[in-house]
């Protein structure tokens, strides 16, 4: 079975340019997650959907961070202007919730972005 | 103090070797806990789920202190595959994804 596949899996760009990362989740799982990665803070919730709904987006960073889900096989996040500070791996995961939850998290292989 | 704290490492172990890492929590409600693996330049993997009873997987074990709030991975003999980033992760009380938090992450170093 496919896994959680994201695109694409590296992209640079410079500064002010918009940057769209794609995920499609496994089929089935009703939950999708947004993680950004960074050596000084480590796995941050970025945004967090259920059943195509965006649940909990605090740790949106500001602004300029926007994420969607117009079905549950697809989700994009958009960094718009992009900046220097938003170079990170940028992770999707997805999982099955409801009563069956074991608590696991399957994660994409990530996009790499550098902003120059 | 932060919801969740590892050492960062590294671990630097020979191989055949025994080594544990601790992961504190802040919330003494929390419910849930696991412990992840990530390789370098990888995604996160779940290596194994935290149980009150504690959790053993062949050479790793998990056990889990409510008294003083903190999870442990225990590896025995150690190999040159189990070099890795090694999360913990900690599910709010409420059980609802929200508030899952990854600990920074403890890297090993398996050297032979």
């Amino acid at each position: 079975d496919a896994g959680v596949i994201q695109s694409p899996r590296h992209e640079v760009t410079e500064m002010g340019q918009e940057v769209t990362l794609r995920c499609k989740p496994i089929s089935g799982h009703n939950s999708l997650f947004w993680y950004r990665q960074t050596m000084m803070r480590g796995l941050e919730l970025l945004i967090y959907f259920n059943n195509n709904v965006p649940i909990d987006d605090s740790g949106m960073p500001e602004d300029r961070f926007s994420a969607k889900m117009p079905n549950a096989s697809f989700s994009t996040l958009k960094i718009q202007p992009s900046e220097p500070r938003d170079s990170a791996v940028y992770f999707c995961a997805s999982s099955l919730g409801g009563a069956t939850n074991t608590g696991e998290l399957f994660f994409g292989e990530g996009s790499r972005l550098t902003v120059l | 103090r932060k919801e969740v704290e590892q050492d960062p490492g590294p671990f630097n172990v020979p191989e055949g070797a025994t080594v544990a890492f601790n992961c504190t929590y802040s919330n003494s409600a929390s419910q849930s806990f696991f412990w992840y693996r990530q390789d370098c330049r990888k995604e996160p993997k779940l290596l194994m789920s935290v149980y009150s009873s504690g959790n053993e997987d062949g050479r790793f074990t998990a056990q889990l202190n409510r008294a003083s709030q903190y999870i442990s991975l225990l590896i025995r003999d150690s190999k040159l595959s189990d070099s890795a980033t090694y999360l913990c992760v900690v599910f709010p009380p409420t059980g609802g994804y929200q508030k899952v938090t990854f600990g920074t992450g403890t890297k090993l170093q398996v050297i032979p």
